[in-house]
């Protein structure tokens, strides 16, 4: 299979622990994409990067987020001293650009967090 | 802000039968993406969506995107149980970024 993934697809932690998720986008894709998802919304944009370097992050990503893509391939998303409200899925997205005109993205299966 | 509302939030329906789901903003997009969810999983892709007034086909599915690039519906013809999921549509930004904005979904549960 040569989606994308994503590593853990369940994560159960205590609050105020850190958690590191991993995401492994399509082989040759430059641009990498992290998203959150709490039930019943659509996902919410967090920050993407073009190759290694990231270039977005929204506001929805406190000091406690980060993220690395360190030599433009996978990504890991860290969240420090966790709260209950990190709840949610985490979810990765890839696509290549340019390609065309537009920037279609693939993304895999997520991973849930439940911060107890 | 740039939001996409959708429309209905939640339809349940008998199988064989006919429905649209609207997405709408006030805002224009480079394009739209239509994607279908499966609960504890991540959005697949069905279709993009570029040119304003433009239809595409996908089996039982029609999507058109307005001809203003701000709204665009998805069409299930004869709905089947294999239908049942979350539709999600998502505008690309005109920002250059290419960050999505996601509308916040229907529910669609299709009934044997």
């Amino acid at each position: 299979d040569t989606g994308v993934s994503q590593n853990p697809r369940h994560k159960i932690t205590k609050r105020g622990q850190n958690v590191t998720f991993r995401c492994d986008p399509i082989s040759e894709h430059n641009r990498l994409y992290w998203y959150r998802q709490t039930l019943g919304q659509g996902p919410e944009f967090l920050t993407y990067f073009q190759n290694e370097a990231q270039l977005e992050k929204s506001r929805l990503l406190s000091d406690r987020f980060s993220a690395e893509r360190p030599k433009g391939s996978f990504s890991t998303l860290e969240i420090q001293r966790t709260e209950q409200g990190d709840s949610a899925m985490y979810l990765c997205a890839s696509s290549l650009s340019p390609s065309s005109s537009t920037d279609t993205q693939y993304f895999g299966p997520g991973t849930r967090l439940t911060v107890l | 802000t740039q939001l996409l509302e959708q429309s209905p939030q939640f339809l349940s329906i008998q199988e064989g039968e006919n429905l649209t789901v609207y997405c709408n903003s006030s805002s224009v997009f480079s394009s739209l993406q239509w994607y279908r969810q499966e609960p504890g999983e991540g959005p697949v892709l069905l279709v993009t969506v570029v040119t304003g007034g433009e239809v595409k086909k996908l089996k039982r599915l029609t999507f058109q995107f307005g001809d203003a690039r701000k709204d665009s519906s998805l069409h299930i013809t004869a709905a089947q149980p294999g239908d049942t999921g979350l539709y999600l549509c998502a505008g690309d930004t005109t920002s250059g970024t290419y960050k999505y904005i996601f509308g916040t979904g229907t529910r669609l549960k299709v009934l044997a």
